[in-house]
């Protein structure tokens, strides 16, 4: 079965200092990788993705993600955290047609 | 924002009604996926539809079903609804059913009474 696993439910990090939001992934072939973040009351926003190419992908509003092949992993990252970026973020794989989701990561920036 | 726009925001019904989500698609794009999200996780899909047709299906029962108009913007309707299908129900539209990313709508706020 294709699944998606975000290991932590609540990410709190300090302004100004780096993050991480774990996500790994089961599917067969190759996956289309995707990070999708949610603000309350809103709909979903894309940030990134990965097809293919370079493992280090850069999205939007300067997260990036790294795309790890022998530990199905692809971790979103950011290097100085900013308040505004506390939401709710979810990975995603694409199979087929459909977007399999985690459960999201609630991201906590501390001022 | 993304130019996919669903109405209404917000709506309430009783148990046992039907009703109709409507979401009008970004310009160009073919495919309509729909997906529920239930407070507390992340969305479920529903179905998609691309080029009018039904192009896939997730694990909901057939009094979910949906359609899809020649300008590409889709309705999901919902007969004999449950008190367990209040949700979240988004609509993302995309250029292709695959690689491309999908643009969500802000989603419509179903509670079911």
């Amino acid at each position: 079965a294709q699944s998606v696993a975000q290991p932590e439910d609540q990410v709190k990090v300090a302004e100004g200092n780096p993050l991480t939001v774990k996500c790994t992934y089961s599917v067969s072939g190759n996956p289309y990788l995707f990070w999708y973040v949610q603000y309350p009351n809103r709909g979903l926003q894309f940030l990134l993705k990965y097809i293919t190419g370079d493992n280090l992908v850069k999205g939007s509003y300067g997260f990036e993600a790294e795309f790890n092949k022998s530990q199905t992993s692809f971790h979103l990252k950011k290097p100085s955290a900013l308040v505004s970026d506390s939401a709710l973020y979810f990975c995603a794989v694409n199979s087929n047609y459909q977007l399999i989701w985690g459960a999201g990561t609630k991201l906590i920036i501390k001022p | 924002e993304t130019g996919v726009t669903q109405s209404p925001t917000h709506l309430i019904k009783t148990r046992g009604q039907q009703v109709t989500l409507r979401c009008s698609s970004q310009s160009g794009h073919n495919t309509v996926s729909w997906y529920q999200q239930a407070l507390g996780q992340g969305p479920q899909f529903i179905f998609q539809y691309y080029r009018e047709e039904e192009n896939g299906r997730g694990n909901f029962p057939p009094r979910f079903s949906g359609l899809q108009f020649p300008n590409y913007s889709s309705e999901l309707n919902v007969n004999a609804l449950e008190l367990d299908d209040s949700a979240l129900y988004l609509c993302a539209s995309s250029l292709g059913t695959r690689g491309p990313e999908a643009f969500f709508g802000q989603g419509t706020r179903l509670t079911v009474v």
